[in-house]
C-alpha cells in the first residue's frame, strides 16, 4: 500500500492566486512528521514546509502552509500568491519516526503557474 | 542550511563499467546519509541508508552487489554503480542528516540533499 498520496499529476494554478497540493498518507506510528520538497527542472530538492504529528497548529513558512488534518491522514499544501517562479514539481514525504530517518516521497504534483 | 555536495553532477559511461558518485556535506558530520534514485517524471525512491562506519541497509529490491555504498567518514559517503547497464541510467540523488540514531520526536531537522548526479550509460 502507499504510504504517500499524491493524486494530482498536474496542476495549473494562474499566478498570484492560491494553489493548493493534496497530499494523504497512511501510518501507524503516532510519531511522524510531514515534509514538502519543491525540485525544479534542475533536479534539486528544496526543503518548503515541515509538520510533525504532535504539532497542534498548521505550519507555515512565508508563502506555503500546510493544511495538517490529522484524522484524515492530509497533508495538504498550499501556496499563496503563486509566482512563475514556483513551476515545479512537489514532493510530499514522510518520515515515520522509528525508522531511521529515512523519507518516503509520494509520486509527486507538476505544478504550472500561468502568467 | 546545511551544504551537500555530490560529484560528479552528470557522468556518461560505456555498458560495464563502474561508475563512483561522491556526496559530501560540507559544513556539518552527517552521521546518515541517504541514496535515492528518480527515473524521468517519478519520485525519489530510498535505494539505501548509510550510516559512518558500519555497512548500508539497502530497501528491499536494490541488489547490494550492484550499488555499492561506503560511508567511512562523517563527512562522505559513496555510491558505485557495479557493471552499469543502461537501465541504470538515473538520476542519483543523496542527502545527509544529523539525526541521531534513536528518533527523537518533534525534530524538525530535514535532511540536507546534495544536486544530484545524472547517469546515462550507453
Amino acid at each position: 500500500a502507499q504510504k504517500i498520496t499524491q493524486t494530482q499529476p498536474g496542476m495549473f494554478v494562474q499566478e498570484k492566486e492560491a494553489v493548493t497540493l493534496d497530499c494523504t498518507y497512511d501510518t501507524s506510528d503516532q510519531s511522524y512528521g510531514l515534509f514538502w520538497y519543491k525540485q525544479p527542472s534542475s533536479g534539486e530538492m528544496i526543503f518548503l514546509i515541515y509538520q510533525g504529528s504532535y504539532d497542534e497548529q498548521n505550519a507555515t513558512e512565508g508563502r506555503y502552509s500546510l493544511n495538517f488534518q490529522k484524522a484524515r491522514k492530509s497533508a495538504n499544501l498550499v501556496i499563496s500568491a503563486s509566482q512563475l517562479g514556483d513551476s515545479a514539481m512537489y514532493f510530499c514525504a514522510m518520515r515515520e519516526d522509528n525508522q531511521g530517518g529515512k523519507l518516503i516521497f509520494g509520486q509527486g504534483t507538476e505544478l504550472s503557474v500561468k502568467p | 542550511g546545511a551544504v551537500v555536495s555530490q560529484h560528479p553532477s552528470w557522468v556518461i559511461c560505456k555498458s560495464g563499467t563502474s561508475v563512483k558518485i561522491e556526496c559530501r556535506s560540507l559544513d556539518f558530520q552527517a552521521t546518515t546519509m541517504f541514496w535515492y534514485r528518480q527515473f524521468p517524471k517519478q519520485s525519489l525512491m530510498l535505494m539505501a541508508t548509510s550510516n559512518e562506519g558500519s555497512k548500508a541497509t539497502y530497501e528491499q529490491g536494490v541488489e547490494k552487489d550492484k550499488f555499492l555504498i561506503n560511508h567511512a567518514s562523517l563527512t562522505l559517503s559513496t555510491l558505485t554503480v557495479t557493471s552499469a547497464h543502461p537501465e541504470d541510467s538515473s538520476f542519483y540523488i543523496c542527502s545527509a542528516t544529523t539525526w541521531d540514531h534513536i528518533a527523537i520526536r518533534n525534530l524538525t531537522e530535514t535532511q540536507y540533499f546534495g544536486p544530484g548526479t545524472r547517469l546515462l550509460v550507453l
